[in-house]
């Protein structure tokens, strides 16, 4: 089964700052990496599929890039509402598996 | 715009058979995979299966002896039954949509219902 690993496991930052998430795959997965955002609850939302699509109505503060192992989740000016733990998902290969989570907190 | 909502006991008893229905609204049923995920503070997020209209699935290896999972297109709805639960299937159960044509990519995800194994 393909391992997913994410970091930080939480991180703090201000209003407006960049905040960085990275997601690393046990084996390649070319682009099949997914980032879901969910907010404190509610369920998991699409965020970025194949690595840096934007899904639809997502804003453009939020980004994907990577392929292969290593993948990052980018949110260029963190805003109150983007309060949520972010999960990676690949979809490369069945069992589909996803990482531990970061949870994203707002100083 | 597509809806999901999943319904079931909220609680079962070790041994029994874990029962889940995905109400679909706003879409086809026929056109899309759909699939079922759970989450629980000891496993995280857990991808149970996919299944499509035509009888076709793709499980969990891990939780593939006990899942079955079906479509009704009458009812535009998808069903999950997992048999012979322990504490350890105790979880939040999402349904949602698969808009990669089984690969995986989840969206929209239905709210989500708690189910806990206890006697």
């Amino acid at each position: 089964d393909i391992q997913m690993t994410q970091s930080p496991s939480s991180l703090s930052a201000s209003v407006g700052d960049k905040v960085t998430i990275t997601c690393r795959a046990s084996e390649t997965i070319n682009i099949y990496l997914d980032w879901y955002q969910q907010r404190p609850g509610q369920a998991p939302k699409l965020l970025i599929y194949a690595a840096s699509a934007l899904q639809e109505g997502v804003p453009a503060r939020f980004s994907g890039s990577g392929s292969g192992t290593d993948f990052t989740l980018t949110i260029s000016s963190l805003q109150p509402e983007d309060v949520a733990t972010y999960y990676c998902q690949q979809s490369h290969r069945s069992p589909l598996s996803f990482g531990g989570g970061t949870k994203v907190e707002v100083k | 715009q597509v809806q999901l909502q999943e319904s079931g006991p909220g609680l079962v008893k070790p041994s029994e058979t874990l029962s889940l229905t995905c109400r679909v609204s706003g879409d086809s049923i026929s056109d899309f995979y759909w699939g079922w995920i759970r989450q629980s503070p000891g496993r995280g997020l857990e991808w149970i299966g996919n299944t499509f209209h035509r009888g076709r699935t793709n499980y969990n290896p891990s939780l593939k002896s006990r899942v079955t999972m079906s479509i009704d297109r009458s009812r535009n709805e998808v069903s999950l039954k997992l048999r012979s639960v322990t504490a350890a299937d105790t979880a939040v159960y999402y349904c949602a949509r698969d808009i990669s044509t089984d690969h995986g990519v989840f969206d929209p995800w239905g709210q989500g219902t708690l189910v806990t194994v206890s006697s």
